[in-house]
């Protein structure tokens, strides 16, 4: 069965401050795919990353990085000196290396910045 | 950029009516998804399309659901006999090939009364 299990229900933090979002998946494929997606106030899903199986290289984007850690099946994001825009419920992501499989998501994360 | 568009970005309907919500995908992409979000909870699969049918559905996607690519560019969610627990955000989403990035739409956002 695949599942993905974000822990932290809730975040909040100050501005500046750097922040790490945990997310943990279940999958019995060898070759399959995780993403993260933002979905700010406004609703809609933003992609921000997408790592296949084979790529455990962390990857650093801005202030955003990423740590792949297959042994753990891991798969978290870190947001350095976040920022109030920063604001919104991030979704980790796991599909199978299978044509057009759907995602699936964990319940999300909400991070909270304040000024 | 090219984006996948929905409309309408909010509907209210009486319970027991019929909805349709549109989405038009991104005009090269072969996978087509519908997706559903109830308020202050995670993304849940619904139903995928390819190949001008249905590829995969979920538990969620029983027999008052249907699926449509009716033009060739369209792709359409029906529900025949709308529900209170129907009340969520609806995202169609789609992809150029396999296991690419999703292109979400905006959303629709189905009010139940």
């Amino acid at each position: 069965a695949q599942k993905v299990t974000q822990a932290q229900t809730e975040i909040s933090v100050v501005e500046k401050e750097d922040v790490t979002l945990d997310c943990v998946y279940e999958t019995r494929d060898t070759t399959y795919y995780l993403f993260w997606y933002k979905q700010p106030p406004s609703g809609e899903l933003v992609f921000l990353i997408r790592r296949n199986s084979f790529d455990e290289q962390n990857e650093i984007s801005g202030r955003y990085s990423w740590n792949f850690q297959k042994s753990t099946s891991s798969f978290n994001f870190t947001i350095t000196a976040s920022q109030v825009v920063d604001s919104a419920v991030y979704f980790c992501a796991l599909t199978p290396n299978q044509a057009g499989t759907a995602l699936i998501f964990g319940k999300g994360t909400t991070l909270s910045v304040s000024s | 950029e090219p984006e996948v568009t929905q409309t309408p970005s909010h509907q209210v309907t009486q319970m027991g009516q019929e909805v349709i919500l549109r989405c038009v995908p991104i005009s090269n992409h072969l996978y087509f998804y519908w997706y559903r979000q109830i308020l202050g909870q995670k993304v849940e699969f619904l139903v995928s399309f390819y190949n001008n049918e249905i590829s995969e559905k979920s538990e969620i996607f029983d027999d008052q659901f249907s699926v449509e690519r009716p033009d060739g560019s369209n792709f359409t969610l029906k529900i025949r006999s709308t529900k209170l627990e129907d009340s969520a955000m609806y995202f169609c989403a789609s992809i150029a090939d396999t296991n690419t990035e999703a292109f979400f739409g905006q959303g629709t956002r189905l009010t139940v009364v």
